[in-house]
């Protein structure tokens, strides 16, 4: 089957670092994607791994294990705009489609 | 990436009743994808719209419930039949930019209440 875990809520402080972690399952894997999401928006595309390894863009970084099934998206410098919520989720080889985990909601505090 | 005008935003609607929900893409599309966002919940695929031939509905979908048209490659609707307030939900459609490395644009996403 398909499935991807990550962690419910997370609470971090403003200027600190936070781990957000994603480990999934599935029977055919095509890429690993981050969205961020505020509340009352939609989605928006943050960064994808497809290979082993360590992504960095800017403030946030994103890691992938494909052997693990586990990816990791890695926040630095955190501001107060970066409370949101944050969606793992994974493509299938062969097709566009995207399962989705149920997404961590980042609380970063002053 | 492609940019995608959704609405309406939001609406409040009686059981029983039916709400068409619309997307406009600014570029041609091959695929166009409809995803419901229950509250505190993540993102699940209801149907893929495909241009020319009937939309593929995910497990636990259907046409029935779901009718979703695409009369051409920039346009799609989607329709919630015959309401319940367990259809309250966001319901959201989304293109791949083109690019694997891109993912997906997500329109604005529709607001939809059912009392």
């Amino acid at each position: 089957g398909q499935n991807i875990d990550q962690p419910t809520e997370m609470t971090a402080t403003e200027g600190a670092i936070v781990q957000i972690n994603c480990t999934y399952q599935t029977s055919g894997f095509n890429g690993l994607f981050w969205y961020q999401q505020h509340a009352g928006e939609a989605p928006t595309f943050l960064s994808y791994n497809v290979l082993d390894g360590l992504e960095e863009k800017g403030r946030f970084s994103s890691f992938l294990s494909r052997s693990k099934g586990y990816s990791y998206l890695l926040l630095k410098e955190l501001q107060m705009k970066d409370s949101a919520s944050y969606l793992c989720a994974h493509s299938t080889s062969g097709t566009y489609k995207y399962i989705f985990g149920t997404g961590t909601r980042l609380k970063v505090l002053a | 990436s492609a940019v995608i005008s959704q609405k309406p935003s939001r609406d409040i609607c009686q059981r029983g009743t039916s709400l068409t929900i619309q997307c406009q893409v600014d570029s041609q599309v091959t695929m166009m994808f409809w995803y419901r966002q229950q509250p505190g919940q993540s993102l699940t695929l209801i149907a893929t719209a495909n241009q020319g031939s009937e939309a593929t509905y995910e497990s636990g979908f259907v046409i029935d419930k779901f009718p979703i048209s695409r009369p051409n490659l920039t346009f799609s609707t989607l329709t919630v039949s015959n309401m319940s307030p367990e259809d309250s939900s966001i319901y959201l459609c989304s293109v791949p930019t083109g690019i694997s490395a891109y993912g997906y644009t997500f329109g604005s996403g529709t607001r939809l209440t059912v009392v």
